[in-house]
This record gives C-alpha cells, sequence and structure tokens, in this order.
C-alpha cells in the first residue's frame, strides 16, 4: 500500500537553528505534494504545496520545501525558525490516478525561546 | 467568507451506538473529504465525497458510513462503535474535483469523539 513517511515524530529547537523534516512517499507515479500546519488550538491549513515546475517551492512563513523524486522525498527547510513555528507539521502526497491525499503521521516542533 | 463548520464539537458515545458528525464545506467548494486523527496515527483518509457521489474510500470498515447532501454539506455515520473509533475526525473541503485548487484542501476544527 502507498504510504508517506515522516521519520521525525518530535522536533526540539531552539529560536534560530535550522529546520528539515522528513518526508518519503512510496508512489512511483505522479503526484501532488503538500505540507500542512498544526499551530496549537487553530485548524490543519496549507503551508505550501508542489504540483509541478521547479521542484523547489516556498511557502508561507520561509518555509521552502524540495522535491526530490528519484528520492521520493519532499522535505521542508527553514533556515531560522522561531517560538511561533511551534506546531505540528503534516507532509501529504496526492496520487494523481487514485485521486487519493495521504498524510504523514506529522512531526511535533518545539522551538524554545 | 465562513470557514468549513463541524458540528458537534465533543460528542460522547458508548461501545455499541451510532455516532453522527456533520460538515459544511466553505462556499463554493463541491468537495468534502473526511478524516480521522487518531493519537500517534497522523490523519488517516476515510471518504471523499464530490456533487453528491461517493468518490474514494479509505481503508476503513463498511461501518464508517456518510453522505453528502445537495447544499454540498456532509455527514458521517459511524455505527456499532468501537473503543479505538475515539479520535478527531476532521472535516476538510476543496474545489471542484479536478478543478483549479483542487486536493487543496480547508479543514474545519473537527468533531472529537470519544467512545467509553
Amino acid at each position: 500500500a502507498q504510504s508517506v513517511s515522516q521519520h521525525n515524530h518530535h522536533v526540539i529547537l531552539s529560536e534560530a537553528a535550522s529546520l528539515e523534516l522528513g518526508c518519503n512517499y512510496s508512489y512511483g507515479g505522479t503526484v501532488n505534494l503538500f505540507w500542512y500546519v498544526q499551530y496549537p488550538g487553530q485548524h490543519l491549513q496549507l503551508l505550501l504545496k508542489y504540483f509541478s515546475g521547479d521542484p523547489l517551492v516556498k511557502g508561507i512563513k520561509g518555509f521552502e520545501a524540495e522535491f526530490i523524486k528519484s528520492k521520493f522525498s519532499f522535505n521542508l527547510r527553514k533556515p531560522s525558525v522561531q517560538w511561533s513555528d511551534t506546531a505540528e507539521y503534516f507532509c501529504a502526497v496526492n496520487q494523481i490516478d487514485t485521486d487519493k491525499l495521504i498524510f504523514g503521521t506529522g512531526t511535533r516542533l518545539q522551538v524554545f525561546p | 467568507e465562513a470557514g468549513v463548520t463541524q458540528s458537534p464539537t465533543h460528542l460522547i458515545k458508548t461501545r455499541g451506538q451510532q455516532a453522527t458528525l456533520r460538515c459544511s464545506p466553505i462556499s463554493g467548494h463541491t468537495s468534502v473529504y473526511w478524516y480521522q486523527q487518531a493519537l500517534g496515527l497522523g490523519l488517516q483518509f476515510l471518504l471523499w465525497y464530490d456533487e453528491g457521489e461517493e468518490r474514494n474510500r479509505g481503508n476503513f470498515p463498511p461501518r464508517f458510513s456518510g453522505r453528502q447532501f445537495p447544499n454540498y454539506s456532509s455527514e458521517l455515520n459511524v455505527n456499532a462503535l468501537e473503543l479505538e473509533d475515539s479520535a478527531l475526525y476532521l472535516c476538510a473541503s476543496s474545489p471542484v474535483w479536478g478543478g483549479v485548487g483542487a486536493n487543496v484542501l480547508t479543514f474545519g476544527a473537527g468533531s472529537r469523539l470519544t467512545v467509553l
């Protein structure tokens, strides 16, 4: 079965540290890729997405992600995190020919001042 | 513009009972998705409705069912509740299937179901 793996379950950083959250998927066909974020007490919301074109995509709040097709990866990065980035981050993959949007298990990020 | 609204916010049931959860999508969105968010398991895809039809279904037993109404609102029914059904049930909506913005989901706050 197709799956989305987020290997970092819980990440703890100090402010200004760099962030990279891993996301790998197992599907070999055409995909759309997403990162969603859930801030404490808030709804899940879209952080960034990749449909086609430049594999390096930029999202809100200084986040970016790079699609590496050969590695089936879509890692999320931010050069310098802030306390307000404390949230849970979910990678999601849309398998075009199945029209399913599959989420990873999420990574909880805690940023300390 | 109102977001995706879900009701009830919390629901407590006992084993064997039935639960009904409701969702109103963003105005103009025709697709509604249901996900189960259980502790440590991330979001598990349950159901997808578009234009009143079930388009896709996740790996859940038939006691999880739902429907979409002509006004695009949706309800999720869970029959014969089991303890492991305790979770946050999230509804999301998106614009018309296959169109621009399709698969970019807007989520509601969720309905927390507790089964005792």
